[in-house]
């Protein structure tokens, strides 16, 4: 069974910090998601990184995929309480398989 | 924008009956997946589908669970004699492409699955 660690489980910031989430595993992913969740609603795609080294911005979010495709971190910058949710790293394996592999997420608070 | 549809939003249902839970992926998309999260747990992968066919499940989708994709548009998973832990969220998601191609999978808003 593949097991995808996400850290910190929970994280509360003031307004205007900056702050980074990991997601790790101790096997090669051949793509990663990071999706974002609200209460009561289903994962919604923030980006996807196949290429090791690769990084991918989406406003203040940066997004990093590891050089080994081992590992992946997501940094946002002078966070706003917008950015308050739930945040999932999810992964494929390979090797035919295609199924996502999910972490248990970041709760993350950014407080006015 | 599209988007994957799922019905009904919340179903409640008697322990030991059979469920069966509706999905509209994306209209161009060809590979679907269910999954599940239990309360307060992350997300699970049951099952992907394509060409008519399952491709791949995981340990939890046993013989008590089916999938169905009974016309052109509508992708469903059967649950029967079900059980109190099968309470859950229930996500479809769908892609356009596979896995080679690296394209992210899309997820519906789910169904939540109350067992009583």
């Amino acid at each position: 069974t593949q097991l995808l660690e996400q850290s910190p489980q929970f994280l509360s910031i003031q307004e205007g910090e900056n702050l980074t989430v990991y997601c790790n595993s101790s096997s090669v992913f051949s793509s990663l998601q990071w999706y974002r969740q609200e209460p009561g609603e289903g994962p919604v795609l923030l980006v996807t990184v196949v290429t090791g080294g690769e990084v991918k911005k989406l406003k203040r979010l940066t997004f990093q995929f590891g050089d080994a495709r081992k590992d992946s971190s997501l940094h946002i910058t002078a966070a706003q309480p917008g950015d308050t949710g739930l945040y999932l790293c999810a992964g494929v394996y390979g090797g035919g398989a295609d199924g996502l592999t999910f972490g248990k997420g970041t709760h993350l608070i950014i407080q006015p | 924008e599209p988007e994957v549809t799922q019905t009904p939003s919340h179903q409640v249902t008697q322990m030991g009956q059979e469920v069966i839970l509706r999905c509209v992926p994306i209209s161009n998309h060809l590979y679907f997946y269910w999954y599940r999260q239990i309360l307060g747990q992350k997300v699970e992968f049951l099952v992907s589908f394509y060409n008519n066919e399952i491709s791949e499940k995981s340990e939890i989708f046993d013989d008590q669970f089916s999938v169905e994709r009974p016309d052109g548009s509508n992708f469903t998973l059967k649950i029967r004699s079900t059980k109190l832990e099968d309470s859950a969220m229930y996500f479809c998601a769908s892609k356009g492409g596979p896995v080679t191609l690296n394209q992210p999978q899309h997820f519906g808003d789910g169904t939540r699955l109350s067992i009583l």
